[in-house]
């Protein structure tokens, strides 16, 4: 199926460095989202964004949705340990009156060293 | 509270079994999914329920057969697979199938031997 480009695939830094992933599609959605992913566990929710524009913090996590509906970047500041995981985005599109589909980005891997 | 479960956690079965996953959430929301996931892949969809109906079958065989017996539950029935769809299969859910968020649970790990 389809998926979203999504960069870097993955991250090896320091603690208490900042990180940047960002999604990139050919097509617009209605709906971005960032989900994170540890080892033998479902996708937690991070951010949901729901304009065009729209800049969204959760914590240390800042979101935004862009301006041609068709990108998103997500930004970590101040990693920490905890943080090691797999980051996905995800954008949605309303396919019916009554179903929408998500299509996933690729992930990014990220692991931070102490 | 956006907790979804899945059950079991963990399943091996053979290509001659008959098995099934089972979903649940009781956050009231309306539409449910079934997902499939393979080792550093990201989740691909395989239905939708909205309103206890079927909404999006994306193309799945025929040995994965759906069930939604009520708006809080959601099925996946396995018979005769193949060890290529060892996987772990992740239900989530959202309000509606909307433009709603979806919420994941934690998923049933599946190996096929």
């Amino acid at each position: 199926g389809q998926q979203l480009n999504q960069s870097p695939q993955s991250m090896f830094i320091q603690e208490g460095e900042d990180v940047s992933m960002n999604c990139t599609s050919s097509s617009i959605f209605n709906t971005w989202l960032w989900y994170k992913q540890e080892p033998g566990e479902g996708p937690v929710l991070l951010i949901a964004l729901y304009k065009a524009g729209e800049l969204t913090s959760n914590g240390r996590l800042t979101a935004q949705f862009g301006i041609t509906r068709k990108d998103s970047f997500l930004n970590i500041s101040a990693s920490i340990p905890s943080d090691v995981g797999i980051y996905f985005c995800a954008g949605q599109l309303l396919f019916t009156g009554t179903a929408s589909k998500l299509t996933f980005g690729t992930g990014t891997r990220l692991q931070v060293t102490l | 509270d956006t907790e979804v479960t899945q059950t079991p956690k963990h399943l091996v079965m053979g290509m001659t079994n008959k098995k099934s996953l089972k979903c649940e959430q009781h956050m009231g929301h309306r539409a449910m999914y079934w997902y499939k996931q393979k080792a550093k892949k990201p989740p691909e969809l395989m239905f939708v329920y909205s309103y206890e109906k079927l909404s999006i079958n994306e193309s799945v065989p025929s040995r994965f057969s759906p069930e939604c017996p009520n708006s809080s539950l959601l099925n996946l029935h396995l018979h005769a697979l193949q060890p290529e769809d060892s996987a772990l299969y992740l239900c989530a859910s959202s309000q509606d199938a909307g433009t709603d968020t979806q919420y994941f649970g934690p998923g049933t790990r599946l190996t096929v031997l």
